[in-house]
C-alpha cells in the first residue's frame, strides 16, 4: 500500500525551531518529488515547497511566506522527506502535510494525514 | 492571500449538479492545464478529484468532473449526494516553479 506518514510536530516556543519528518512507504521514494502543505485552525490549504526527486536533481521551491525559514530536504535511503522549520512564528502552527507530486503535472495523488504543530509561548 | 479565487461556499439538493469556480491568470490556469482539484472532508486530509483540467484519478466517481476556460477552472459535481459534502480546492502550477490552491469552498448538500 502506498502510504505517507508525517511526524514531529508539537508545541514550541516563538523563535524556536521544529524538524518535521514524512516517511514514505509502498513505492519507489526516490522517484518522487514530494510536497509539503500546511493549513491553519480554519483555514485554507497552503502549499510550503517541494523537493525534486533525484532523477530531477532534489532541489528545492519554497512559498515566499517560508522561503529563508524553512528548509526541505530528503533521505531516499530511509524514504523520508523532512521539513526543516526554523524562527517559528505564530501564524505558522497550522496541521502540516505531505504530499507525493506526479512530477510534470503537479497533482498530489498521495497525501499523509498530517501532524500539527502549535507555535505558543 | 489566496493565488486562485473560489466561492467561499456553494449549496445544491441531492441529484442536482453544481460548480465550482476557480479563477486565476493568464500566468498560472490560463497558461498551463495543470490545475487539480481536492476534497477535503473535516478533519481529513485532501483527496485528489480530478488532475490535468479534466482528468479523473482510478476510483473517483464519474459525478466529478472538470473544465477549464481562459484562466477560470471547474468543478462540477452531478447527482449530488450527501457524502459529497466537504470543503473544495483547486490547485494550480502558477509558473517559476511555484504552485498555489484556491481559497477553498465549502459545499453544502441541502
Amino acid at each position: 500500500e502506498v502510504q505517507l506518514v508525517e511526524s514531529g510536530g508539537g508545541l514550541v516556543q516563538p523563535g524556536r525551531s521544529l524538524r518535521l519528518s514524512c516517511t514514505g512507504s509502498g513505492f519507489t521514494f526516490g522517484d518522487y518529488a514530494m510536497s509539503w502543505f500546511r493549513q491553519a485552525p480554519g483555514k485554507g490549504l497552503e502549499w510550503v515547497g517541494f523537493i525534486r526527486g533525484k532523477p530531477y536533481g532534489g532541489t528545492t521551491e519554497y512559498a515566499a511566506s517560508v522561503k529563508g525559514r524553512f528548509t526541505i530536504s530528503r533521505d531516499d535511503s530511509k524514504t523520508i522527506a523532512y521539513l526543516q522549520m526554523n524562527s517559528l512564528k505564530t501564524e505558522d502552527a497550522a496541521v502540516y502535510y505531505c504530499g507525493r507530486v506526479e512530477w510534470g503535472s503537479y497533482y498530489l495523488d498521495v497525501w499523509g494525514k498530517g501532524t500539527t504543530v502549535t507555535v505558543s509561548s | 492571500q489566496s493565488a486562485l479565487t473560489q466561492p467561499a461556499s456553494v449549496s445544491g439538493s441531492p441529484g442536482q449538479s453544481i460548480t465550482i469556480s476557480c479563477t486565476g491568470t493568464s500566468s498560472d490556469v490560463g497558461s498551463y492545464n495543470l490545475v487539480s482539484w481536492y476534497q477535503q472532508h473535516p478533519g481529513k486530509a485532501p483527496k485528489l478529484m480530478i488532475y490535468e483540467v479534466s482528468r479523473r484519478p482510478s476510483g473517483v466517481s464519474n459525478r466529478f468532473s472538470g473544465s477549464k476556460s481562459g484562466n477560470t477552472a471547474s468543478l462540477t459535481i452531478s447527482g449530488l449526494q450527501a457524502e459529497d459534502e466537504a470543503d473544495y480546492y483547486c490547485f494550480s502550477y502558477a509558473g517559476s516553479s511555484t504552485l498555489g490552491f484556491g481559497g477553498g469552498t465549502k459545499l453544502t448538500v441541502l
